[in-house]
Order: C-alpha cells, then sequence, then structure tokens
C-alpha cells in the first residue's frame, strides 16, 4: 500500500501571501489530520478531517483553513503568511476509528516564510 | 486542555549506555501512542498503550503505562546509533479523536 503522501514538499513565500498544501491519504483512510512542527514547539496539532467535515481543532488562528474531499484527499491553506508560519508541515492518516486510531505520517511540507 | 510534557528534551548517550524518556499528561489518558521521528524524517508510529500498568516490549525498547494512565515512558536497553532520532509520545484522551502530542526528547548516540 503506498503510503501518505505530501505536496508540494518544499515551499518558499514572502509574507502576505497565502499557500496551499496536499496530503493524499493511505487508501482506505478516511481521517487526515495536520500538524505544525517546529523547533521550538514540536507538534501542534492544527485540525483533523473525516468525511468531508472537521472533526476536531487545535488552537491555531483562522488563517489556517483545510479541507477535505469525498475522495478523503486533504487540503491546507494558510492566508496572510506571517514569518513565524515558517514550519514543517505535517499531515497524518488514519482509518478514523476513534481516539485509538495509528497516525501515518507524511513526509511534510517544508514552508519558509521570508 | 490537555497537556502532555515529555522530558528529558534532549539526551546524549555513548552507545551501549541505556536511556530513558518519560511523558506526563495532566489528564487521565485513554491511550498513549509512542512515535520515532529519524533527523530529516517524519514520526513513525512504534506502539500503543491502553490498559493501566501496562508493559509492553519491542526488542530493546520497553514500554509502560502508568497505573493512573497519566504517564508512560520508553526506555530502551543497550542504546545503538540506529535509535538516534526524536521519541515521541501522544496521548488519546476521553473527548475526541484528537491525539496531544508532548515535545519530544532528542536522543543522540555517540559511537
Amino acid at each position: 500500500k503506498a503510503g501518505v503522501t505530501q505536496t508540494p514538499r518544499y515551499l518558499i513565500k514572502t509574507r502576505g501571501q497565502q499557500v496551499t498544501l496536499s496530503c493524499s491519504p493511505i487508501s482506505g483512510h478516511r481521517s487526515v489530520s495536520w500538524y505544525q512542527q517546529t523547533p521550538g514547539q514540536g507538534l501542534q496539532f492544527l485540525f483533523e478531517y473525516f468525511s468531508e467535515t472537521q472533526r476536531n481543532k487545535g488552537n491555531f488562528p483562522g488563517r489556517f483553513s483545510g479541507r477535505q474531499f469525498s475522495n478523503s484527499r486533504s487540503e491546507m491553506n494558510v492566508s496572510t503568511l506571517e514569518l513565524g508560519d515558517s514550519a514543517l508541515y505535517l499531515c497524518a492518516s488514519s482509518l478514523g476509528r476513534g481516539r485509538a486510531d495509528t497516525q501515518y505520517f507524511g513526509p511534510g511540507t517544508r514552508l519558509t516564510v521570508l | 486542555g490537555q497537556q502532555v510534557m515529555q522530558i528529558p528534551q534532549y539526551q546524549h548517550v555513548q552507545e551501549g549506555e541505556d536511556f530513558t524518556t518519560y511523558c506526563n499528561s495532566s489528564t487521565t489518558l485513554s491511550n498513549i501512542q509512542w512515535y520515532k521521528q529519524r533527523p530529516g524524517g517524519h514520526p513513525v508510529f512504534l506502539i500503543q498503550l491502553v490498559k493501566s500498568g501496562e508493559v509492553k516490549k519491542q526488542k530493546r525498547l520497553t514500554f509502560q503505562f502508568g497505573e493512573a494512565k497519566k504517564n508512560s515512558s520508553l526506555h530502551i536497553t543497550a542504546t545503538q546509533t540506529t535509535d538516534v532520532g526524536t521519541y515521541f509520545c501522544a496521548g488519546g484522551g476521553n473527548a475526541g479523536n484528537m491525539l496531544t502530542f508532548g515535545g519530544g526528547t532528542r536522543l543522540m548516540v555517540k559511537p
């Protein structure tokens, strides 16, 4: 089975721009979660989508949004980029059965904001 | 909200020495998961513990879940250079599907 894929792998943007990141989950997985990873803050949960609905949300500003499509693929959008948004953005897919689900992470998108 | 703390943040060991990382939650957990992230890589699932007092072993790795289901530990016996990476614990709460990750322990092994 193919793993979780994320595109693009690297991205450089300037402040004020917006960005869209894409995640394709493992086949059969219905849940996709997004995380922001920075050296200082570790892995911070952004949101989780299940069956095209946002099921859980972390403590991030409204500039961060996401969606999920009927094929479970997910996109994450960050508007009005700030320098502090520079990070590795990881998506993780799971079966979506509940809180005991194993998360399968993709390779991440490295976003640099200049 | 739920917070998961992990200590230490960093650990340097000589190859062959043992290593332990500890994970503490502010609330009772339904389960705890452990992940390993190699340098430049992404987190990879290692194991999940669900029962109070549970102990699981994977070769040189021993995982424990506390009796009160608020803490956990990962112990590596006789570390090897292949153990290098950051080890994260992630706690599942009793409401919602969210996993809360600890800050991770970065393990460095000197050959």
